[in-house]
Order: structure tokens, then sequence, then C-alpha cells
């Protein structure tokens, strides 16, 4: 009964491929996140989408794309992998799009780019 | 800008010791402050909010933190610590009306034996 999963825990890829990361949550919420966080464990939004719908995009290379086939889904696209694309990557789930609320984090996607 | 610090990066203390790691938040109004902790590994668990009222919150795991608005400080505290308490900890803070929650540069917490 897993809130929110991600998948796949481990991403090892070379530079230049493409590859994607999935994310569900079975909590009913509107709103999900994308984090990327860094070596020194700084975590950084990426997009956000509520009700399928993009609301949040910070100034993130268009080499990433996030897709919403439903609310309880947000995938993670990324072209051209660089070497310094790799981090870890968490999605999170949050009842609406607002300041005040909790947000529910899955266990990461640690993506390695060789 | 709206920010949050929190100013230690790293901290030691032994086990059965207190605790008190630090943050301070830059907002133009009381934002909305969390605590989450995230063991190793693992992805963020929340430990705490603070919305409004009473400014000493309780939560999870033993753990309680204080908002001080003169200070613009909500401090993390826990009286006693066991190994497990072993973790990175992030303060974050939201605005009403704001869509994203702001989060500090993370406090990693070792125990000492």
């Amino acid at each position: 009964d897993t809130a929110v999963s991600q998948t796949p825990k481990y991403l090892v890829t070379q530079m230049g491929n493409d590859k994607s990361i999935k994310c569900e949550q079975n909590l009913g919420h509107d709103t999900m996140y994308w984090y990327k966080q860094d070596s020194k464990k700084f975590l950084k939004i990426m997009f956000s989408y509520n009700n399928k719908e993009l609301i949040i995009n910070e100034t993130v290379p268009n080499r990433f794309s996030p897709k919403s086939p439903d609310k309880a889904h947000l995938n993670l696209h990324i072209n051209s992998l660089e070497l310094g694309d790799s981090a870890v990557y968490f999605c999170a789930s949050s009842p609406m799009a607002y300041g005040g609320n909790e947000q529910f984090f899955g266990p990461g996607t640690r993506l390695t780019v060789l | 800008a709206q920010s949050v610090t929190q100013p230690d990066i790293h901290i030691t203390v032994s086990e059965g010791a207190s605790l008190e790691l630090r943050c301070n938040y830059s907002y133009g109004a009381t934002p909305y402050l969390f605590w989450y902790v995230q063991s190793p590994g693992q992805g963020l668990q929340l430990l705490l909010k603070y919305f409004s009222g009473d400014t000493l919150v309780q939560g999870i795991k033993g753990f309680e933190a204080e908002f001080k608005r003169s200070q613009s400080s909500f401090n993390l505290r826990k009286p006693s610590v066991h190994w497990s308490d072993a973790a990175e900890y992030f303060c974050a803070a939201g605005i009403q009306g704001a869509q994203k929650l702001v989060f500090g540069q993370g406090t990693r917490l070792t125990i000492n034996p």
C-alpha cells in the first residue's frame, strides 16, 4: 500500500541516452511534483502538475519533459542525458497546489550518467 | 526573495544528548513551516508542521519545534536522540496562495554512540 511509488529505484546510463522515470500515487491527491536532489542534498523543485495541468516549471532545460496521463501519475522523460543530470529525483504529491499542504514523497530514483 | 536557511550543514551529537536544529525563514508574511526527515536511501517524511496557534508544535518520533516570529525561526528539538535519528533534516516553508514549498539546504545529523 505504498503511497507514492517511483520506478526504477536506480538508473545507470550513458551520456546522450534518453530515459524515463515513472511515478504513481494512490492517495487521491490532485497535485504532483518532481524534485531534483543534487550531491549536496539540496532539493530543488522542477515541475508541478495539478489535475494533469502543468502549474510549475522552474527553469529546467527542455530536455526534461514531464507528462501526466492522469492525476495519479506523473512521469519524467529526459532526452540527451548529460553528466550534470546525475542526481536523485524525487516525486511527491499533495492534496492541492497550496503552500500549506504537506507533501508526500516517493523513495527517489538515483540517476547516474556515465 | 523568499528563502529558508539552515545554518548548520552538519551536526554531531552523542546518543542520549539533546538536539536543536536551526531554521530561519525570510518571507513577507508568516509562512506555513515544516520539518522533514530523510533517512539514508529514503524519501522525505514529515516530522511536524506549523500553521498557526500554539507556537510549540509536537511531531512524530519525539520531535518538537518552536516558532518564534521575532527571530523568524522554527527550530527543531529533541530532548534525547537515538542512533536511529541519524539522517538529513530539511526545513521547508510555504505561503498561502503559493503552489510550492521552499526547502532549506538540509542539516546532516550524525549520532556518536
